[in-house]
């Protein structure tokens, strides 16, 4: 089947700094990945929808200057957090759907990105 | 609003038993795709079925099955003689026509298989 690779598992990292998470689908080329949050317990909230080439789309709430989105290529989109804060620990996760698949397509999820800022 | 609403939030059965999971969503499509994601303590997502909203028909599959009501917007799902490995949080989703093709979850159920 087809797999979506996301990286890194885990990070912890400083308060200020910005921290990169890379989501690929591996077998298949997506124009589209979508990115969510999810804190504990919780479920996963959408915050953007990540288009190949250009900007991508942002949920209501989410700042775009925060949580930035590249989408460069068909396999790979990444989603930056700037300047994070002790707030901004959650788990993070990708998903997408092949080129050209239709609705009745399952999106495939990468594994997820446990972030803690310290 | 929600558009995906599981009221349930944990659900504890000792094994073997059945357990029932209830999805009610809300759209006002008349083309959409319903799901069940499983999300083990490990935090991947795992798809487990879909139904589109013009096929009503339950199936069963393994040990999952489904009971698909258009006239209640409720998509139930049933694990039979639950096992440890079920132990997990079970989503439904919701996409559709013109959502361009996001997914919008409910809350979750937490199941416990007890030994």
């Amino acid at each position: 089947g087809a797999v979506v690779s996301q990286h890194p598992s885990r990070v912890i990292c400083k308060s200020g700094t910005s921290v990169k998470i890379e989501c690929r689908s591996l077998d298949f080329q997506a124009t589209t990945m979508f990115w969510y949050r999810q804190f504990p317990k919780q479920s996963l909230m959408l915050m953007a929808t990540s288009n190949e080439g250009s900007k991508a789309t942002y949920e209501q709430g989410v700042e775009k200057d925060k949580f930035l989105i590249n989408h460069a290529s068909l396999t790979l989109s990444t989603l930056t957090v700037t300047s994070a804060h002790p707030e901004d620990s959650s788990f993070y996760i990708c998903s997408a759907r092949p080129r050209g698949a239709s609705m009745n397509t399952e999106a495939f999820f990468g594994q997820g990105t446990r972030l803690t800022v310290v | 609003a929600q558009k995906v609403t599981q009221a349930q939030t944990e659900i504890s059965v000792v094994e073997k038993e059945d357990v029932t999971l209830d999805c009610v969503y809300e759209t006002r499509d008349t083309t959409y795709y319903l799901f069940w994601y499983k999300q083990p303590p490990s935090g991947e997502l795992v798809f487990l079925i879909r139904r589109n909203s013009f096929d009503e028909q339950n199936e069963i599959s393994g040990r999952y099955s489904w009971n698909f009501q258009k006239s209640t917007s409720s998509f139930n799902f049933t694990i039979t003689a639950s096992q440890v490995v079920d132990s997990a949080v079970y989503f439904c989703a919701l996409s559709e026509l013109y959502g361009n093709n996001r997914l919008a979850f409910g809350k979750g159920n937490q199941v416990v298989v007890i030994p």
